[in-house]
């Protein structure tokens, strides 16, 4: 494995439905990220974290809430989600951000919204 | 804002053959990343290029950062059919809160 994980690695479902993907990583790092990933898109940069502290939101959408309840854990909460929502979900973690060494990337959560 | 283009977004070669694909950032860069990206996988980090001109190599790829800081490159040479993948390059642009903008990435398939 990476280092990162996340959980679960594939969720679908319903536009009413509430669900939260979980982040976890092991190496220390200070900055974690969500990044969306839809087909023939460049990776979408969602939320930044920084020391447990948001630092950057790219006007996302409030059906995404994100958590970092700790500098090793991120959540992303979603509720309500369009169908066009549907992406591969992607956690990352750096030692600082901007990073100076590169992300690592954990394995992604696939989100169908049916 | 700060756009980093790869273009084109997809390349097929033969076996063997040499491949190249660049990325270009409308502003200077503090640094440059490249990774890559296994059909059904995760962007992985390959390598990070910081000084101008300058030239790393890991085994038969040799990545090379632009005398500007502005564009880099990517060669493989004889490429292989585990070389399959969507490569993206990603920089920093220059100054302070910067972030890293990835490009839409080139994926690149193989023919045995």
């Amino acid at each position: 494995e990476t280092g990162v994980t996340q959980t679960p690695r594939h969720l679908v479902m319903g536009m009413t439905n509430k669900k939260s993907l979980k982040c976890e990583q092991h190496l220390g790092h200070n900055a974690m990220y969500w990044y969306k990933q839809s087909a023939k898109k460049p990776l979408e940069l969602m939320f930044v974290y920084s020391l447990e502290e948001r630092v950057e939101n790219n006007s996302v959408p409030s059906r995404f809430s994100p958590e970092c309840p700790n500098s090793s854990h991120l959540f992303l909460h979603l509720h309500t989600l369009q169908p066009e929502d549907s992406a591969l979900y992607l956690c990352a973690s750096s030692q600082e951000t901007p990073p100076s060494y590169g992300y690592t990337f954990g394995s992604g959560t696939r989100l169908t919204v049916v | 804002g700060q756009q980093v283009m790869q273009i084109p977004q997809y390349q097929h070669v033969q076996e063997g053959e040499d491949f190249t694909t660049y990325c270009n950032s409308s502003t200077t860069l503090s640094n440059i990343q490249w990774y890559k990206q296994r059909p059904g996988g995760h962007p992985v980090f390959l390598i990070q290029l910081v000084k101008s001109g300058e030239v790393k190599k890991q085994k038969r790829l040799t990545f090379q950062f632009g005398e500007a800081k502005k564009n880099s490159s990517l060669h493989i040479t004889a490429t292989q059919t585990t070389d399959v993948g969507t490569y993206f390059c990603a920089g920093v642009m220059a100054g302070a809160n910067s972030k890293l903008t990835f490009g839409k990435g080139i994926t690149l398939s193989v023919r045995p």
